[in-house]
């Protein structure tokens, strides 16, 4: 079984400071992680993937994420906030049995509130 | 704009009622999902079809179901409808199964009166 943890349901930051979502995950096989994005009244966009390539992953808009597979952890960072970066992001997982269930394992989503 | 498409974008029905959601598909992906969204339970995997076929069942109910058809579109019917379906339902695709990545439609908002 998968599962995810999202370890802060709310995070608020400055324009221009850098933003740290934290991610945790739980996978009995070699996990695929993704982090999606929703705005307010929007559908989910990807922000970026791992497939068990680099560890390090880069995304759109500036942001990144690191795969520590010793920590479980796949935590999403940018350097420097921007108003539009306002949304609620989640944490996904899928395991790649492949052949089995495909659908996404989703965090319970972190508010990302930027202040002017 | 992700490419794939859902109707009707909202819906507004009773209890007991029965109502069918609709997704296409990206063009040339084989596998579509459906996810429910709501306040209390967040998002959760309904189901997923590939090339026609159930490939995979999550937490869905007995009172819904789905279909994906020959061109590829896909139907969510749900039935018996009670005030806690209310939700945001999302329909996503990918090129195959397996652990790629899925995109994601608009979704369509359901609520039961």
């Amino acid at each position: 079984a998968q599962s995810v943890t999202q370890l802060d349901s709310h995070v608020s930051v400055s324009e221009g400071t850098p933003v740290l979502l934290r991610c945790n995950y739980s996978s009995s096989y070699s996990p695929s992680l993704f982090w999606y994005v929703q705005h307010p009244n929007k559908g989910l966009q990807l922000l970026l993937k791992y497939t068990s390539a680099a560890t390090l992953v880069k995304g759109i808009n500036g942001f990144e994420a690191e795969f520590k597979k010793s920590e479980t952890s796949f935590h999403l960072t940018k350097p420097s906030a921007h108003m539009s970066d306002a949304a609620e992001y989640f944490c996904v997982v899928s395991d790649s049995r492949g052949g089995g269930a495909d659908g996404l394992t989703f965090g319970k989503g972190t508010h990302l509130i930027i202040q002017p | 704009d992700s490419g794939v498409t859902q109707t009707p974008k909202h819906l507004i029905t009773a209890t007991g009622q029965r109502v069918t959601l609709r997704c296409s598909p990206r063009s040339g992906d084989l596998s579509v999902y459906w996810y429910q969204q709501s306040l209390d339970q967040g998002l959760q995997f309904l189901i997923q079809y590939y090339n026609g076929e159930e490939r995979a069942k999550g937490n869905i109910l007995e009172r819904f179901s789905a279909q994906q058809f020959p061109d590829l579109h896909s139907e969510l019917n749900l039935s018996s409808l009670e005030l806690g379906d209310s939700a945001l339902y999302f329909c996503a695709s990918s090129v195959t199964g397996g652990p790629y990545e899925q995109f994601f439609g608009p979704g369509t908002r359901l609520t039961v009166l």
